[in-house]
């Protein structure tokens, strides 16, 4: 079965980091990128950045430059979302997706102190 | 960044009747490679987004074909011909032309 499994509900304190897996089967992992996407409750989809599996060569989105690392575990078809300097605005369900065709089923990240 | 801008926001439906969600881009979203990176995501409540349209008009798998979608350019429209209860959640149009990839603000669909 093709799908995209993720890493459960974490909760941290301002200031810390947080790392999300997304574990990928079904396929072969270094075939597609590897999108980040988050969605604050109540809010809208907000593209965070991707990362080629097979290269590892990423991209990030502006606002997440400098605070955001996604690498991956090719021998575990896994990929990792690490964000760091954490605030109670980075409170929001973070999603990896395959493309935009294929997600996982989400990751609650709370921050508060 | 290119600005997604989606209408209406919000759009209550009777069931079996049409809707319809405009998406605006600000700028032309032809790549240069001459496909146009503009797909359409339904969420329902609770779920993780679903492709429903990629490249402007094609049906991803699995989706009915009450679902369509056109446009050029900088203006898209997807439609739903009738609208069923499943269909209630929030669409959202992403382009994926330019780095950073965006997404429009959300459309919600409801039963009236």
């Amino acid at each position: 079965q093709v799908q995209l499994v993720q890493s459960g509900a974490e909760v941290k304190k301002p200031g810390a980091s947080v790392k999300v897996s997304c574990k990928a089967s079904g396929y072969t992992f270094t075939s597609y990128d590897i999108n980040w996407v988050r969605q604050a409750t109540g809010q809208g989809l907000e593209w965070m950045g991707w990362m080629n599996p097979n290269s590892g060569n990423t991209g990030y989105a502006q606002k997440f430059q400098g605070r955001v690392t996604m690498t991956r575990n090719t021998s575990i078809s896994t990929a990792y979302m690490e964000l760091s300097s954490l605030r109670s605005e980075d409170t929001a369900v973070y999603y990896c997706a395959r493309g935009s065709a294929l997600w996982g089923q989400g990751t609650l990240v709370t921050v508060s102190s | 960044d290119i600005v997604m801008t989606q209408t209406p926001l919000s759009s209550p439906v009777t069931l079996g009747q049409p809707a319809s969600i405009s998406c605006r881009s600000s700028q032309s979203l032809v790549h240069s490679d001459g496909n146009t990176y503009l797909s359409w995501l339904q969420q329902r409540p609770g779920q993780p987004p679903r492709l429903l349209i990629y490249k402007i008009s094609n049906r991803f798998s699995g989706v009915p074909d009450r679902f369509s979608g056109s446009g050029a350019g900088t203006d898209f429209t997807l439609k739903i011909s009738r609208v069923e209860a499943e269909d209630v959640g929030v669409y959202y149009c992403m382009q994926a032309t330019q780095f950073p990839k965006t997404f429009g603000q959300g459309t919600k669909v409801e039963i009236k």
